[in-house]
């Protein structure tokens, strides 16, 4: 699986858009990029994924560059709530068949009032 | 969402004795399922992948005989923390896959070795 990079830390002032990018230059064609964060001491959370075309649900955005080397996680609102890990992952395909999620880094978010 | 329960939450065992986390999907069957390890301070690990009615497939540098996975039932996955000691103390977490592909992870297991 492609390996991706996320910043270390950023910080989102409440009520404003967070905005968290990842590069995956080496994502192959059969990769999906998903998304999970971690609130401190809990399981990681499903947040969103995508291939190509850019998605959006009820926790966030996915913005994904044309030539898929790079995308970017929106939290349109953010609230104190959303302080966590993020974790940008590329997996290949997306269905019961595909790859294991394998966690990088992510980025640490904190939101501030 | 699908929900995965993780039991004990919390753990303390003494250096020697054997520790059993069951992870368990309550709202659909899993046919895979994952563990993950996570110390302080740093991401998750894959440590194995369990498959029902298989063995697990455990990553490079993990020893099978001291982290035993059973994954007995389309809803059941357990690991056995085998002989445990302090450096085993760690966040143990398990993730099952539902049909479409979909991970969901439980709450996590805090195991301190003592």
């Amino acid at each position: 699986d492609a390996k991706t990079t996320q910043p270390t830390s950023m910080d989102c002032a409440e009520g404003r858009a967070a905005n968290l990018p990842c590069n995956h230059s080496t994502i192959s064609g059969n990769e999906y990029v998903y998304w999970y964060r971690q609130i401190h001491s809990q399981g990681p959370q499903y947040i969103i994924h995508g291939l190509k075309n850019n998605e959006t649900n009820e926790m966030a955005s996915l913005i994904i560059t044309e030539d898929r080397k790079s995308s970017t996680l929106i939290l349109p609102h953010a609230t104190l709530r959303d302080t966590a890990v993020y974790y940008c992952i590329v997996r290949v395909g997306s269905g019961n068949q595909g790859g294991k999620l394998i966690f990088g880094q992510g980025t640490e978010l904190s939101v501030k009032p | 969402g699908a929900v995965v329960s993780q039991h004990p939450s919390r753990v303390i065992c003494k250096s020697g004795t054997s520790v059993k986390i069951e992870c368990r999907s309550l709202d659909f069957q899993a046919t895979t399922m994952f563990w993950y390890r996570q110390f302080p301070k740093q991401s998750l690990m894959l440590m194995a992948t369990s498959n029902e009615g298989s063995k697990a497939t455990y990553e490079q540098g993990v020893e099978k005989d001291k982290f035993l996975i059973n994954h007995a039932s389309l809803t059941l996955s357990t690991l056995t923390v085998t002989s445990a000691h302090p450096e085993d103390s760690s966040f143990y977490i398990c993730s099952a896959r539902d049909n479409a592909g979909q991970a969901f992870f439980g709450q996590g297991t805090r195991l301190t070795v003592v």
